[in-house]
C-alpha cells in the first residue's frame, strides 16, 4: 500500500492564482481531511469527508473547496490564492470516524 | 481558549533522561486523545493513542486525567532518535462532527 500521497510536493503561486492540491488514499478509508499548518498555529482542520459525497467544513475552511467522488480521491482547491494561505498542507485518513489518522507527506505551498 | 495547549519547549535533555511532557484540554466531553509525533518537515504520525486506564510502549507512557482535563507523555531512557515535536492530539466525538484537535507541539532535542 502506498498510504496517503500528496501532490506536488512544492508549489508556487501568484496571488489571485487558483489551484488544487492532490490527496488519494489506498486503504479503504472512509474518513479523510485537509488541515494546513502554519507556525505557532499548529495544525487546524480545513474541510474533511465522512464518505464519498460528503463533506463538511472544518475551523478554517474560507478560500477553500473540496469534493470527494470517490472513497481514494480528496482534492483540496484554492479558488483565488492569497498570501495568507502560503502553509505547509496535509491530507490525512482514518478508517473510522474516532481512530488513528494516516498523514500524506504534505505540500509546501508558498503564495507570492 | 484553544482546544488543546501544550508547552512549546525546547526541552533539551541528555541521552538516557526520563522527559515527561503534559497536555491541557479545554473541553470535558472529548472522546479520544493521541500523542503524535512530527520529525523536521514531515508528515505527524502516530506514537500512541491515550487511554483512561493509562497505557505503556516500551520506553513510553501515556496517561489520561479526565477530571484535570489533561494528558501526559513520559518518555525514559531517551535517545537521540527520540529527538522530534510530540503533538497531543484530542477528538472531540461525533457531536462535533469528529474532528480531530491538535495542539502546537512541544519540541524534544536529546543530546548527546
Amino acid at each position: 500500500n502506498a498510504g496517503v500521497t500528496q501532490t506536488p510536493k512544492f508549489q508556487v503561486l501568484k496571488t489571485g492564482q487558483s489551484m488544487t492540491l492532490q490527496c488519494a488514499q489506498d486503504m479503504n478509508h472512509e474518513y479523510m481531511s485537509w488541515y494546513r499548518q502554519d507556525p505557532g498555529m499548529g495544525l487546524r482542520l480545513i474541510h474533511y469527508s465522512v464518505g464519498a459525497g460528503i463533506t463538511d467544513q472544518g475551523e478554517v475552511p474560507n478560500g477553500y473547496n473540496v469534493s470527494r467522488s470517490t472513497t481514494e480521491d480528496f482534492p483540496l482547491r484554492l479558488l483565488s490564492a492569497a498570501p495568507s494561505q502560503t502553509s505547509v498542507y496535509f491530507c490525512a485518513s482514518s478508517y473510522g470516524l474516532e481512530d488513528t489518522q494516516y498523514f500524506g507527506p504534505g505540500t509546501r505551498l508558498t503564495v507570492l | 481558549r484553544k482546544e488543546v495547549e501544550q508547552d512549546p519547549g525546547p526541552f533539551n535533555v541528555p541521552e538516557g533522561a526520563t522527559v515527561a511532557f503534559n497536555c491541557t484540554y479545554s473541553n470535558s466531553a472529548s472522546q479520544s486523545f493521541f500523542w503524535y509525533r512530527q520529525d523536521c518537515r514531515k508528515e505527524p504520525k502516530l506514537l500512541m493513542s491515550v487511554y483512561s486506564s493509562g497505557n505503556e510502549d516500551g520506553r513510553f507512557t501515556a496517561q489520561l486525567n479526565r477530571a484535570s482535563q489533561y494528558i501526559s507523555l513520559l518518555i525514559r531512557d531517551s535517545k537521540l532518535s527520540d529527538s522530534a515535536t510530540y503533538l497531543c492530539v484530542v477528538n472531540k466525538g461525533r457531536r462535533t462532527g469528529n474532528q480531530f484537535y491538535f495542539g502546537t507541539g512541544t519540541s524534544l532535542t536529546v543530546i548527546p
